[in-house]
Order: C-alpha cells, then structure tokens, then sequence
C-alpha cells in the first residue's frame, strides 16, 4: 500500500528554522515526483517546492532561498528544510506523490506555527 | 505558473440537488485536471483524474467533464457526506496549481 507519513512541524519563533519529513512506503521517492504542499489556515492549497525523479528542484517564488527540499534515497524520505520562517508560513504542510495525471497521494498534514 | 479560477467560491444546496463547478485553466491543458474533495481537518482526496476518469472508490454521481481550458465537475444527486470544499489541480506542468476552491454547503 502506498502511503506517505509526514512529522516534524511545531511551534516555531520567526526567523527560526524547522525541518519537515515525509517517510515513503509502497513505492520508491526517487523514482517519482514529489511535492509539498501547504494549507494556510481557512485557505486553498499551495504548492511550495517540488523535487523531479531526476533531482530537479522547484521553488515558490514566496520561499524561493528560504525553503529547500531534499530526499533520501536510502531512508527513501522527502525532506522540506525550512528557514528563515515567517507568520505567513503557517499552515499545514503536506507531503505528496505525484502520479502525473493520475492525480497527488497526499500524507496526512503537519501543521507549522511561526509565532512568538 | 498556470492560473486556474474556480467558481463558485461557495454554495448552498440541498440534499438530492445537482451541483456543477467549474474551473477553467489560463491556458490550454488538453485534460490534464484532477478534482479533489477536502473535508474540515482531513488531506484532500482524489475523485476525478485526467479531466473525466472516476477514482477507485469514488461514487458514481460524481462526474467530470471538459479539456482545453473549460472543465466542470458535477455531482448528479448530493448525499450528505457530499458537503466539503472541492477544488481542482492542473497537472499540465510545473508547478501544479489549484482552483481556490468552492465550499458545498447546506442549505
């Protein structure tokens, strides 16, 4: 069964950091691409950073130099490390297979606060 | 990026009402559009995929429709568990992009 798990968001202060996990299962993170997405609270859905199966990257412009993702073939987990955070951040990140148009697997959430 | 418009924001209808969404695309994206359901607190599900193909799993009364830049997505007869928020995602390129999207509410 696929399925993706994400863990790692909190509470964080602005300008901290915060690293986001997504353990994969039932299919390979490298051999696919892969997504995050995030949910501001009572808003629609953004797709921040992307990583291709061939390892390129994509970036939001609204956290291009501050987010970067990542994965690890041999843990076969997506990573999402996040500095820099600002009050905008908040939301709830999910991780996502993309299976192209066969539509997203999406993982459960991880809710990020940036607050003092 | 592509820009996809849902409308309506929201809706109110009733149990056993034919609803339609649309969603149309900035550009032309042949039928590369996913619909999604999303309940309160919940990760958005898939029900429609590559414009008009049903999911596994997904009940018949719901249907997609369209290809280039215009797409609809319609549920013949509303059920109760049918009140969520539903929006659409362009898989043409990327980035993906999403409609805002409409809120189906009771009336």
């Amino acid at each position: 069964e696929v399925q993706v798990v994400e863990s790692g968001g909190g509470l964080v202060q602005p300008g901290g950091s915060l690293r986001l996990s997504c353990a994969a299962s039932g299919f390979t993170v490298s051999n696919t691409p892969m997504n995050w997405v995030r949910q501001a609270p009572g808003k629609g859905l953004q797709c921040v950073s992307v990583i291709s199966s061939g390892g390129i990257t994509y970036s939001a412009d609204s956290v291009k130099g501050r987010f970067t993702i990542s994965r690890d073939n041999s843990r076969n987990t997506l990573y999402l490390q996040m500095d820099s955070l600002r009050a905008e951040d908040t939301a709830v990140y999910y991780c996502a297979r993309d299976r192209g148009d066969s539509g997203l697997d999406w993982g459960q959430g991880t809710l990020v606060t940036v607050s003092s | 990026d592509i820009q996809m418009t849902q409308s309506p924001s929201s809706l109110s209808a009733s149990v056993g009402d034919r609803v339609t969404i649309t969603c149309r695309a900035s550009q032309s994206i042949n039928t590369h559009l996913n619909w999604y359901q999303q309940k309160p607190g919940k990760a958005p599900k898939l029900l429609i995929y590559a414009a008009s193909s049903l999911h596994s799993g997904v009940p018949s009364r719901f249907r997609g429709s369209g290809s280039g830049t215009d797409f609809t997505l319609t549920i013949s007869s509303l059920q109760p568990e049918d009140f969520a928020t539903y929006y659409c995602q362009q898989s043409y390129n990327i980035p993906r992009t999403f409609g805002k999207g409409t809120k189906v509410e009771i009336k």
